[in-house]
């Protein structure tokens, strides 16, 4: 069975268009996030949400919008692609106990097989 | 805030020869950290965690690596290299401050090739 899940697994587009992607994960964890992997294999952190709030959303374009079904699911959707969004986008999941607006537990994070997104 | 960096961006060593991939971190509180190996065209998989327990954590594959608080370091080691060990190695600490609490905070990455 297949932790956490990604599609599409690679994805082609133009310049201007919208595109989503979309991430699942089947083990019962209440935080889920989105990291950017860069061509120079760089890896930073995008959004973070904990039972469907978000609690992380760092200095993305607003272009970018996270949303959050349920717990088990966290797709990211894109407006208006451009050439530097070209990447390799990253689902991770975790469990954490929140306790007001702080991640009191560490419990490592589980990732996702990645899609690469190339915008020509 | 806190950070990691990865000495050397690519370490090359010989299938049987030890590996060592330096990771040094900066942190105000203690740190919880973590390695992860990325294989070609996949995700990344945890290695082995720190997170305040013992000193010396032994992960899968034969990787170790050791908490040295005076150093401020969590350098990954194996014993002896397996061809099969050629991938991409992240350092991590886990933020645990400010807005980016319980994200990870990943080093730069090192390759490792082994060579026959």
């Amino acid at each position: 069975d297949t932790a956490v899940s990604q599609t599409p697994k690679y994805l082609v587009t133009q310049m201007g268009n919208d595109k989503s992607i979309k991430c699942e994960q089947n083990l019962g964890h209440d935080t889920m996030y989105w990291y950017k992997q860069d061509s120079k294999k760089f890896l930073k952190i995008m959004f973070s949400y904990n039972n469907k709030e978000l609690i992380i959303n760092e200095t993305v374009p607003n272009r970018f919008s996270p949303k959050s079904p349920d717990k088990a699911h966290l797709n990211l959707h894109i407006n208006s692609l451009e050439l530097g969004d070209s990447a390799v986008y990253f689902c991770a999941s975790s469990q954490d106990i929140r306790g007001g607006t702080r991640l009191s537990s560490y419990n490592e994070q589980f990732f996702g097989p990645g899609t690469r997104l190339t915008v020509l | 805030a806190q950070s990691v960096t990865q000495l050397g961006s690519h370490v090359s060593v010989s299938e049987g020869a030890l590996v060592l991939l330096r990771c040094n971190y900066s942190s105000s509180v203690p740190p919880y950290l973590f390695w992860y190996v990325q294989y070609p065209n996949q995700g990344l998989q945890l290695l082995l965690k720190y997170t305040s327990a013992a000193t010396l954590v032994k992960g899968i594959n034969g990787f170790e690596a050791e908490f040295k608080k005076s150093e401020t370091s969590f350098h990954l080691t194996k014993p002896s290299a397996h061809m099969s060990d050629a991938a991409e190695y992240f350092c991590a600490v886990r933020a645990s401050s400010g807005g980016s609490q319980g994200n990870l905070i990943f080093g730069k990455g090192t390759k490792l090739s082994v060579k026959p």
